[in-house]
Order: structure tokens, then C-alpha cells, then sequence
């Protein structure tokens, strides 16, 4: 464990569906990221938080809905996703957006979506 | 945009023998951040090396290094005494720095990666 935990590590949903991933970190950062991770692709950025806030959303589609109730958490809310959604979700934190750090990725959650 | 290239989808090694990955990049900013992140079958990301561009020295971390050649915006990471554990697929990435930034985010932009095999 690197200090970010994310839940579930699989989830399989149907296209009428609606979940949340979930992440967490206890490390005290302040900044925190959702990515996705398809195939031969490169990983694709897609929310940033910065102490709750957001500042940053990719062009992401409205059927994701990130929530960062605090520092420490950070859900993907899910609804009516697309076969081609299908992807790893990795979350990562890091101690703000103003330092040259490299970021703390969780293990991720591999969606299928059917 | 910043834009991060591995041109070698697959690479592979033998045991104890040293293998080199490729990375460039493209920016017409001064001042970033580089790194190189092992993804193993476990799924996280791991950072490995990270290379500040105002620092001509090459980053190292034990059997890990890299060379960093700012003109030719090359960053290449070279595993030295290869072992089992290594095999993974990594990822360059890159970072503005807050200064170079220009108030936009300082969001890590990854290549597509490199598959390591590792044969004992």
C-alpha cells in the first residue's frame, strides 16, 4: 500500500447502472486526481482537486460526476456509462499543485461496464 | 500542449543484463519536471526516478538512472542489473513547473509506455 486506497478494486455494472468508486488518502495532501487508463492508450487525465476545489475537468463527459467532500476523499459517481468507459480508474494524490513532486497512485479500479 | 513519446511499446532483457528505455518529449517551456513510473501486473503506479529540468545531473536511484538531454527534450531511463521484479510497464511523464505554468495546471502528462520483460 502506497497510501492511497481505492474501492472497489473491480466493478462490472450494466449500462442503467449507478456506482461510485471511491479513494483515500491519509498522506496530507491537498491535491487530488482521477485518470483513466485504456488500452494503448495514454493515461488520460480527468478531474483535479486542489483543497476541495476543482480546478481542472478534462472534457469529461457528464455521466462521471467527481465529489471531493474533503481533502482525504475523492468519489467518481457513475450513471449511464458507455461499453467503451471500460477502463482502469486509477486515483493519485499529491501535496499540492505547486510543487514538482511526482504523484501517489492507488492500484486503481478496473470498471467493465456491460 | 505537452506531449510525452515512448516509441518502443515492447522491450525485454536478460537477467542481470542492462536495458534502456526511450522518452521524449515535446514543450516549449523551460522549466518542468520529468519522471519515469513502473506500473507492475498490481496495477499502481510507482514512481521511480524524477528528473528537475534546471538540474543538468543525470537523477539516479540504485540500479536506476537516467539521461536527460534538455535540447534534444530526450529522457531516456536505463535499468542496470535487471531483475525479475522490473518487468512492468513504464511511463514517462511530465510536469510543468508553478513558474512555467502560467497559472494552468501542473498536471502529469504520461507517454504510452513500454512493456519490460524481464528473461532469466
Amino acid at each position: 500500500e502506497t497510501g492511497v486506497t481505492q474501492t472497489p478494486r473491480h466493478l462490472v455494472m450494466g449500462m442503467t447502472n449507478k456506482k461510485s468508486l471511491k479513494c483515500e488518502q491519509h498522506l496530507g495532501h491537498n491535491a487530488m486526481y482521477w485518470y483513466k487508463q485504456s488500452a494503448k492508450k495514454p493515461l488520460e487525465l480527468m478531474f483535479v482537486y486542489n483543497f476541495k476545489e476543482q480546478t481542472e475537468n478534462n472534457s469529461v463527459p457528464s455521466r462521471f460526476s467527481p465529489e471531493c467532500p474533503n481533502s482525504s476523499h475523492l468519489f467518481l459517481h457513475l450513471h449511464t456509462l458507455q461499453p467503451e468507459d471500460s477502463a482502469l480508474y486509477l486515483c493519485a494524490s499529491s501535496q499540492d499543485l505547486t510543487r514538482g513532486t511526482g504523484y501517489t497512485f492507488g492500484s486503481g479500479t478496473r470498471l467493465t461496464v456491460v | 500542449a505537452q506531449t510525452v513519446t515512448q516509441s518502443q511499446p515492447e522491450m525485454s532483457v536478460q537477467e542481470a543484463e542492462t536495458v534502456t528505455l526511450s522518452c521524449t518529449y515535446d514543450t516549449s517551456e523551460s522549466d518542468y519536471y520529468l519522471f519515469w513510473y513502473k506500473q507492475p501486473p498490481s496495477r499502481q503506479m510507482i514512481l521511480v526516478i524524477r528528473q528537475e529540468a534546471y538540474k543538468q545531473q543525470n537523477a539516479t536511484e540504485n540500479r536506476f538512472s537516467v539521461n536527460f538531454q534538455k535540447a534534444a527534450k530526450s529522457f531516456s531511463l536505463k535499468i542496470s542489473d535487471s531483475q525479475l521484479g522490473d518487468a512492468a510497464m513504464y511511463f514517462c511523464a511530465y510536469r510543468s513547473s508553478p513558474a512555467s505554468s502560467q497559472g494552468g495546471s501542473e498536471k502529469l502528462v504520461f507517454g504510452k509506455g513500454t512493456k519490460l520483460t524481464v528473461n532469466p
